[in-house]
């Protein structure tokens, strides 16, 4: 059973970048047979995909956050981490790191959530 | 990309009674359609995936149906345990995207 974790800072000042971290663990991340990806939701609002990684760094992103996302895998820590810059208030929300098979996205497995708060 | 509507925002059910959820797709999805319940402070959990095949572990009053662009939850006998929030989400093209969510609460 694949267990994730979100870790970072809650609190990032506008303007800043936004840096989680999912740790992965029951599985393997160099498998082939999953992608690792990142969603968010905003306070009383509802889930946004924002970007998924395979193992060997083959990367899809939302079109609307592309231009400030970068997601980044690394096999030997069993970690995947989401960099999001120039960030503002828009982009307070929990994130949560979730896995889906090579089959379908869909996602089946999730961490807890991560809430990163942007402000001053 | 494709733009999910969910149907009502917000549900009004009875204990023991039946919930229908309403899913609608910009455009044709075929059955790459997935559910997921969101209780409060919790992750999604993965209901119904390919529009109407149960995950594993989801209880048999939990019913998926449609294809092309209506896609239908069904919780046939609600229980204390169902109120919650329910998304739906398409994965039939990038990018990925989930409606906003049906809150389903006790009547």
């Amino acid at each position: 059973q694949l267990q994730l974790q979100e870790s970072g800072p809650g609190l990032v000042k506008p303007s800043e970048t936004l840096s989680l971290i999912c740790s992965v663990s029951g599985g393997s991340i160099s498998s082939s047979s999953y992608y690792w990806g990142w969603i968010r939701q905003p306070p009383g609002q509802g889930l946004e995909w924002i970007g998924n990684i395979l193992y060997s760094g083959s990367t899809y992103y939302n079109p609307s956050l592309k231009s400030r996302v970068t997601i980044s895998v690394d096999t030997s820590k069993s970690q995947f981490s989401l960099k999001l810059s120039s960030v503002s208030a828009a982009d307070t929300a929990v994130y949560y790191c979730a896995t889906h098979s090579a089959a379908a996205a869909l996602f089946d497995s999730w961490g807890q959530g991560a809430l990163v708060t942007v402000s001053s | 990309e494709i733009v999910m509507t969910q149907s009502p925002a917000t549900l009004s059910v009875s204990p023991g009674e039946r919930a229908t959820l309403s899913c609608r797709a910009s455009q044709s999805v075929s059955n790459n359609l997935a559910w997921y319940q969101q209780k409060p402070g919790r992750a999604p959990r993965l209901l119904i995936y390919d529009a109407s095949t149960r995950a594993t572990g989801i209880p048999a009053r939990f019913g998926g149906s449609g294809s092309g662009t209506e896609f239908t939850l069904t919780i046939s006998s609600l229980q204390s345990e169902d109120f919650a929030v329910y998304h739906c989400q398409q994965y039939d093209k990038w990018p990925l995207t989930f409606g906003g969510g049906t809150k389903v609460e006790i009547k």
